[in-house]
């Protein structure tokens, strides 16, 4: 199994400003991903966070809008960049343990973020 | 592309009875993997229990069940004798065989158990 922690856990951000999310895992991972969940919504990827490398986005997102950071197996970032009120979300950091065809997949405990 | 679809934005049981979550999806796989996840108020998200596509026997983890029936696409959750603490939104989701970073999720069911 796997414990994820985010920083921070909520915040309450003015629009156009930028929010740095941290996801600290408690053992090497293989994989990480960000998730947003928006409001009443279901979880939809954002990208997945690649160690060392350009994080893999999915379509609609953008590094621009979204950075994101692995520097190593147990620690990635995601930057919510010039935001707006749309942008107010769960965003969550989700991680694989394990190569196996399948493993399962944790999910941290989310950082609410409201952009006023 | 794979969908996956809650019909029940929400539900409600009395506390010891049993309740019975849908999912249905869409998909050409034909090995996959399914699962319920549940996430409570305190938002963590927790595997509830997971299917494997190649299986017929449905799987079971103590109070919930499902009940997987492939060629009509449709994987529903069973929670028996239901708790208080069984109060959260659910997920259904699916996952391609192979595929480690492709989970598609429903739009959820919110499940409250009243006392």
């Amino acid at each position: 199994s796997a414990v994820i922690s985010q920083k921070p856990s909520r915040d309450i951000c003015q629009r156009g400003t930028s929010l740095t999310i941290q996801c600290q895992v408690d053992s090497q991972v293989t994989m990480m991903f960000w998730y947003r969940q928006q409001p009443g919504q279901s979880l939809t990827l954002i990208a997945t966070a690649n160690q060392g490398s350009e994080a893999t986005y999915e379509s609609g997102f953008v590094i621009d809008k979204f950075p994101i950071s692995r520097p190593n197996l147990t620690f990635s970032t995601l930057t919510v960049s010039n935001m707006s009120p749309e942008d107010s979300s769960i965003y969550l950091c989700s991680v694989v343990v394990g190569v196996s065809s399948y493993n399962e997949q944790f999910f941290g405990p989310g950082t609410r973020l409201t952009v006023l | 592309a794979q969908t996956v679809t809650q019909s029940q934005p929400e539900m409600s049981v009395q506390e010891a009875e049993t309740v019975t979550l849908s999912c249905t999806y869409d998909t050409s796989e034909n090995n996959y993997y399914l699962f319920w996840y549940k996430q409570p108020p305190s938002r963590q998200m927790i595997l509830v229990i997971r299917q494997e596509a190649y299986k017929q026997q449905n799987a079971t983890e103590n109070r919930f069940s499902v009940n997987f029936q492939k060629a009509a696409k449709s994987f529903s959750l069973k929670i028996s004798d239901s708790q208080l603490g069984d109060t959260a939104m659910y997920f259904c989701a699916f996952m391609k065989h192979g595929s480690r970073n492709d989970m598609r999720f429903g739009a959820g069911t919110r499940l409250t158990v009243k006392p």
